[in-house]
């Protein structure tokens, strides 16, 4: 199956800075998605990108997928964007998670 | 719309025992695909349904099993439990036909086994 790599494994942020999070993934993929959990164990779906960049808001991805590689970038950083970001690249019916980037941002 | 819904949210069960846990997708999302997930592990993919039919399945023992009715709500279920089956398990639900789309997620139903 496909292999998925995210660094740094943990983060942590001064409220208002800029981080990227990479996701390494070994296998050429249909789609790509990036997901937030809240502490609260929630998973929202931020990103579906299998190529190209997209932006929402103060968060934005990109995915190479001939390079196997997606970055999330988080822009002016707030508390509420503590908790684990997971990367998701899959083929037509099957999603493999990393283990995620743990992020806290403190204010 | 209303999204992804789980039962029940929490769950304690005794070693041996069997569970079933369900989930309804949003309106008109006919893939409905189930994850176990636990701190040593990580989230890890169970199986995926469409139209009643499962396309895929991940290795986990043939304890854990599922099933997809006519209406697209899903439910899984897990016989003989053991410790090691404490777990956040999630459902998500997609409108994944013969393209790609965007996993949504339940809140989940954390399972403790004692």
């Amino acid at each position: 199956g496909i292999q998925v790599e995210q660094s740094p494994p943990d983060l942590i942020l001064q409220e208002g800075a800029n981080s990227t999070l990479r996701c390494n993934f070994s296998d050429s993929v249909n789609n790509l998605q990036w997901f937030h959990q809240n502490p609260w164990g929630q998973l929202i779906n931020l990103f579906y990108i299998p190529s190209g960049t997209k932006q929402n808001g103060r968060l934005s991805a990109t995915t190479v997928a001939t390079e196997r590689y997606s970055l999330l970038y988080i822009s002016s950083s707030q508390t509420t964007d503590s908790g684990v970001y997971f990367c998701a690249p899959g083929g037509y019916q099957k999603v493999t998670f990393g283990i995620g980037t743990k992020l806290q941002v403190i204010p | 719309k209303a999204g992804v819904t789980q039962t029940p949210r929490y769950l304690i069960k005794t070693r041996g025992q069997q569970v079933t846990l369900s989930c309804s997708p949003i309106s008109g999302h006919r893939s409905v695909s189930w994850y176990q997930q636990t701190p040593g592990q990580g989230l890890q993919f169970l199986f995926e349904y469409f139209s009643e039919t499962q396309r895929n399945k991940g290795n986990f023992p043939g304890r854990f099993s599922g099933r997809q009715f006519s209406n697209s709500r899903s439910e899984m279920n897990v016989s003989t439990l053991e410790l090691g089956d404490s777990a956040l398990y999630l459902c998500a639900s997609s409108l994944a036909n013969r393209g790609y789309s965007p996993l949504h997620f339940g809140n989940g139903t954390r399972l403790t086994v004692t």
